[in-house]
């Protein structure tokens, strides 16, 4: 089954305790991305990748660092976690080639920062 | 730069009624535009998407948008509710000024009274 797969689902931790949320996505997708989701705002692009090696910030980066060392996987990293990170964080990934434009979404991790 | 405004943060609906909810774009060329939509605790799943062919865009479960370009406006309908349409949905424009990057609406919570 082509999936967007994302480890933890749900991950409570405390401010200065670095973390990595993993996603991995099994469509040979070159695209991934990374989004966090807040009431009242919609979904805010972190980072994303366009390949393997080759990232770049989106919109909300502060905070955060990402790897693209294989294709199939992009974790997100917190280095030093602050409340204001907690956020429902969601994995994205796409075709480049062929006008690709849809992006398949992870089920989604829900971190609280204390 | 490129944004979305969906114009309504709740919609209600009685079951078998139309759905309207509202998005408006801001774009300085055709832009490519979609419709996600997000079920409670899930992942995000495309709707349809606009990419410069046919104005009216049909997508799954009964969906359809049409996009006007006088209007800048990209609303979503369907002609009866049903109610496991019960979800949140997200409008988005992809960048035009980088093809990496995508912008979500807030989202509109679409409300189903049986």
């Amino acid at each position: 089954e082509a999936q967007v797969t994302q480890n933890p689902r749900y991950l409570i931790t405390v401010t200065g305790k670095k973390l990595t949320v993993t996603c991995s996505q099994n469509m040979n997708h070159e695209y991934m991305s990374w989004y966090r989701q807040d009431p009242g705002l919609g979904l805010r692009q972190i980072y994303y990748s366009m390949n393997v090696e080759v990232t770049d910030k989106g919109d909300v980066p502060e905070g955060y660092k990402v790897s693209r060392k294989e294709k199939r996987n992009f974790p997100l990293i917190l280095e030093s976690p602050s409340p204001n990170q907690t956020s429902l964080y969601f994995c994205a990934s796409r075709w480049t080639s062929g006008g690709g434009d849809t992006q398949y979404f992870g089920p989604g991790t829900r971190l609280t920062v204390l | 730069a490129q944004s979305v405004t969906q114009l309504d943060s709740h919609v209600s609906v009685s079951e078998g009624t139309p759905v309207l909810l509202r998005c408006n774009y801001s774009s300085s060329y055709s832009p490519s535009l979609f419709w996600y939509v997000q079920h409670p605790n899930k992942g995000l799943q495309l709707l349809l998407k606009y990419t410069s062919a046919a104005t009216l865009v049909k997508g799954i479960n009964g969906f359809e948008a049409e996009f006007k370009k006088s209007e800048t406006s990209f609303h979503l309908t369907k002609p009866s509710a049903h109610m496991s349409d019960a979800a949140e949905y997200f409008c988005v424009v992809k960048s035009q000024d980088n093809f990496n990057k995508f912008y979500f609406g807030s989202g509109t919570k679409l409300n189903v009274k049986p």
